[in-house]
């Protein structure tokens, strides 16, 4: 299976940019796409798509999200974080079965 | 608007039979496929499977034996069966669309998802 490595947590000021990243343990990628994928996730709530394919933002999420990469390394930004993007964020990738998830990156405000 | 909801038995037996029922309304399940995932406590996510828009399903290896997806396409619902649960299929369960082709390919609408507690 695909293992996807995130960092359980971490810590940022309201209004800075952080970078959330996502190691995969092989390629996700074809020749013309990358197959990573982005959700967020409130307490309580389902997971919402952010980003798609690597680098796609979902209709109707901010602007301050993005997402890059290609390969095994990829990261998803937030310039500026908001009160409201305190969530876990989780990668996924879609290239190879079965489809994995990572374990989530925990955003939490200092 | 597509939507999803998630019904089923909150508590299940070790040894017995999750059946979980997911509702779609504003898309047809006759068109792209529709999937099953599942979270622990403690955060880990697992896509489980999927059923395609023509009935043909796909499961995760390491649940394959345990697992049956199935739908009724006139009510717009699938449906998720997992076999002998044990308390590590202690999980809230998610369905979801699998927007499926050669590109692109995600989970893009979702359930809020049913906690199944596997307890005797």
């Amino acid at each position: 299976d695909t293992v996807l490595t995130q960092s359980p947590a971490l810590a940022v000021s309201l209004g800075q940019r952080v970078t959330i990243s996502c190691k995969a343990s092989e390629s996700v990628s074809s020749s013309s796409y990358s197959y990573m994928h982005w959700y967020q996730q409130k307490p309580g709530q389902q997971p919402k798509l952010l980003i798609y394919h690597a680098s796609n933002l979902e209709s109707g999420v901010p602007a301050r999200f993005s997402g890059s990469g290609s390969g095994t390394d990829f990261t998803l930004n937030i310039d500026p974080v908001e009160a409201d993007d305190i969530a876990t964020y989780f990668c996924q990738q879609s290239w190879n079965d079965p489809l994995t998830f990572g374990s989530g990156t925990k955003l939490e405000i200092k | 608007e597509v939507q999803l909801q998630e019904s089923g038995p909150g508590l299940v037996k070790p040894s017995q039979s999750l059946s979980l029922t997911c509702s779609v309304t504003g898309y047809s399940i006759t068109s792209n496929y529709w999937g099953w995932i599942r979270k622990f406590p403690g955060n880990k996510m697992e896509w489980m499977g999927y059923i395609s828009y023509s009935g043909s399903t796909s499961y995760n290896p390491s649940l394959k034996s345990r697992i049956s997806i199935t739908r009724d396409t006139s009510k717009n619902q699938f449906f998720l069966q997992l076999n002998s649960v044990t308390t590590e299929d202690t999980a809230t369960y998610y369905c979801a669309r699998y927007y499926y082709s050669s590109y692109p390919r995600y989970f893009d609408y979702w359930g809020q998802g049913v906690m199944v507690t596997v307890s005797s």
